[in-house]
């Protein structure tokens, strides 16, 4: 069973910059979320996406999109890039099947750097 | 709103010491509590939730709906449980996870 994974490992932009970052979510599952870990902060959720639709928004400006694959990966986009953007961001990915909880599991993160 | 708290940075104890580390939370509703867990160079991972009552590692967590809290605690701290440890919650239905501002547990021998 492969795990989640997420590229690049690392990242440095430049203020007004786009980005874009990528999850491969965990064989058999079917929902993916992003979450953006600030220094000293606990995650912060940005968005879900299930079955290639947004399941879900935190409070994110619209300037953080997704995009969810048929194969259940996931992309991750911010457009006019912030130096607040500076973050950990991480993926999760589980299986959506009914109204229970199902675990999350985390990928290794993507860290930006917006100078 | 739907928040959680722990108001420890760090926690810093001796090897064969107890550990409990606090979580309150406030949300209008049901919440699932859960306890993760990161370990140094390692991912993210669930360390366990209050619906399952298991006892993880030598963890066990208490959700007490009247004082809306849900601490970590273990009797006797092993120096490999030094750690970034966080509290968060989610409605069922929606698996968006709110996160606490995490705890660091450390251990010394």
């Amino acid at each position: 069973e492969t795990g989640v994974t997420q590229s690049p490992t690392h990242l440095i932009k430049t203020r007004g910059q786009q980005v874009t970052l990528r999850c491969s979510s965990q064989s058999g599952h079917n929902t993916v979320s992003w979450y953006q870990q600030a220094l000293g902060q606990g995650p912060q959720f940005i968005f879900q996406y299930y079955r290639e639709e947004e399941n879900g928004r935190g409070n994110f400006p619209p300037r953080f999109s997704g995009l969810q694959f048929p194969n259940y990966s996931s992309e991750l986009n911010v457009n006019a890039l912030e130096l607040d953007d500076s973050a950990l961001y991480l993926c999760a990915s589980s299986s959506l099947a009914d109204l229970t909880y199902n675990e999350q599991f985390f990928g290794p993160g993507t860290r930006l750097t917006v100078l | 709103a739907q928040r959680v708290t722990q108001p420890e940075k760090l926690l810093s104890v001796f090897k064969g010491a107890p550990v409990e580390l606090k979580c309150n939370y406030s949300y209008s509703g049901s919440p699932e509590l859960f306890w993760y867990v990161q370990y140094s160079r390692q991912r993210l991972q669930l360390l366990l939730r209050h619906i399952s009552r298991e006892s993880i590692k030598g963890f066990t967590a208490d959700l007490n709906k009247g004082e809306t809290s849900f601490h970590l605690k273990k009797p006797f701290a092993q120096e490999e449980d030094s750690a970034m440890y966080y509290c968060a919650l989610t409605d069922t239905g929606f698996q968006k996870l709110v996160f606490g501002t995490g705890t660091r547990l450390l251990v010394s021998p």
